[in-house]
């Protein structure tokens, strides 16, 4: 059954860094999020991609955070300088892009760890 | 705005018992509804969703799902736990956009 993959599943990372995060959508799926978890709390929306650029975005996907599909396969989130309240869980979905296919198909995740 | 609601933080089963983790959701329009899996260190997996339809939604590993419209809930339901059913559990609207909105997330733990 295709899934979702991320890399790395793990990423420590001093304040300031850069870090790019990767994700490998189940082909087919046309549209693509991320989201994130901090440690003991909710899953948050981050951002949605369709047709090669963002359809929405939420308030925590501020300057620092972008997103890209550099190759046809891979989805990539780019966070240009950590800060500490990063450190989270960072989940990448994807969905079909076919009428009334809504389930989206999440990656195990990477635990991103700043310091 | 669409919200989600899961009002226990945990909940406690034995085994063979019947098990339920409720849900509450508020949207303007027709709900479309999710339920979503965590196990230690994993994604999210997907159980179940109600787009439309009978208001009895039946997914994996047994689980099911019941829509009240009058109520505005979504419980998850299973009539007989396993161990291994021992999870994080999370509720979730699709809101106009696409993007899902996640409720807090229910801790069920199923003792043997």
């Amino acid at each position: 059954e295709p899934e979702v993959t991320q890399t790395p599943s793990h990423q420590v990372t001093q304040m300031g860094q850069e870090v790019i995060l990767r994700c490998v959508p189940i082909s087919n799926h046309l549209y693509f999020y991320w989201y994130r978890q901090i440690l003991g709390q909710k899953v948050e929306f981050l951002v949605s991609f369709y047709n090669n650029e963002i359809s929405e975005k939420s308030e925590i996907f501020d300057d620092q955070f972008s997103v890209e599909r550099p190759d046809g396969s891979n989805f990539t989130l780019k966070i240009r300088s950590t800060k500490l309240e990063d450190s989270a869980m960072y989940f990448c979905a994807s969905r079909d892009r076919l009428a009334g296919t809504e389930t989206q198909y999440f990656g195990p995740g990477t635990r991103l760890l700043v310091l | 705005a669409q919200s989600v609601a899961q009002p226990e933080d945990q909940v406690n089963v034995a085994e063979g018992n019947p098990l339920t983790v409720k849900c509450t959701y508020s949207v303007s329009g027709n709900p479309y509804l999710f339920w979503y899996v965590q196990y230690p260190n994993r994604g999210l997996q997907f159980l179940l969703k109600y787009i439309t339809g009978d208001n009895l939604v039946k997914g994996s590993y047994g689980f099911e799902a019941e829509f009240n419209k009058s109520q505005t809930s979504f419980h998850l339901k299973k009539p007989s736990a396993l161990v291994s059913d021992s999870a994080l559990y999370f509720c979730a609207v699709r809101d106009a956009g696409g993007k899902l909105i996640f409720g807090q997330g229910t801790e069920l733990s199923v003792k043997p």
